[in-house]
């Protein structure tokens, strides 16, 4: 079975710290992903990428960049995290170059709170 | 502009009742793809099913089933009997080659209660 791991499940910041999440998947896929949940307003793509060292915006990428220098591991970084992003990160792999078919793995998501 | 529609915030049963997750949809492509994905309290989203738009033919999988209308642009989703393990947050998803990344609706919360 595929796995993808988060480093952690839940984290506690102040505001202005720099954060770093951190996802490892373990079956070589290709693309992963970063997207976070809030209530009421489902998952949102933040960030996504094809291959090592390559990175494309999603839907919401202010406030974070990415960093993929393995192919396993997906890092999302908040440079100077603020209370509004407090919220469920979620990381995602797959297997091929993006087609719409398809499907993701989805690690367990780390609970981030920005105080 | 393509978009998912899932209309049910949250949703109480009783164990063994019947429910079912509505899913609209909206795209102007004629090849897609649709998704439901189950996020139990565990937190990871699980994939459970996948339909082209080509096919239409209903799918049963044990005590899940989903239906597929192209005419009313949905994709429900029925537990039958539900237990309390069935208890997650329900997303239904949308991709197509335009988009090139999976839409989510909004989720559908499902409490089953013995």
């Amino acid at each position: 079975d595929v796995k993808v791991t988060q480093s952690s499940r839940y984290l506690v910041k102040r505001t202005g710290e720099k954060v770093f999440l951190e996802c490892v998947q373990d079956m070589d896929h290709e693309n992963m992903f970063w997207y976070r949940q809030d209530p009421g307003l489902g998952l949102r793509l933040i960030y996504f990428s094809y291959d090592v060292k390559m990175k494309e915006k999603g839907d919401i990428p202010e406030g974070y960049s990415v960093s993929r220098e393995k192919k396993e591991r997906f890092s999302l970084i908040l440079e100077s995290a603020s209370t509004n992003q407090t919220s469920m990160y979620l990381c995602a792999s797959s297997l091929r170059i993006p087609g719409p078919q398809e499907k993701l793995f989805f690690g367990s998501g780390t609970q981030l709170s920005v105080l | 502009a393509q978009k998912v529609t899932q209309a049910q915030t949250e949703i109480s049963v009783v164990e063994k009742e019947d429910v079912t997750l509505d899913c609209v949809y909206e795209t102007r492509d004629t090849t897609y793809y649709l998704f439901w994905y189950k996020q139990p309290p565990s937190g990871e989203l699980v994939f459970l099913i996948r339909r082209n738009s080509f096919d239409e033919q209903n799918e049963i999988s044990g005590r899940y089933s989903w239906n597929f209308q192209k005419s009313t642009s949905s994709f429900n989703f029925t537990i039958t009997a539900s237990q309390v393990v069935d208890s997650a947050v329900y997303f239904c998803a949308l991709s197509t080659y335009n988009t090139d990344k999976l839409i989510f609706g909004t989720g559908t919360r499902l409490q089953v209660f013995p």
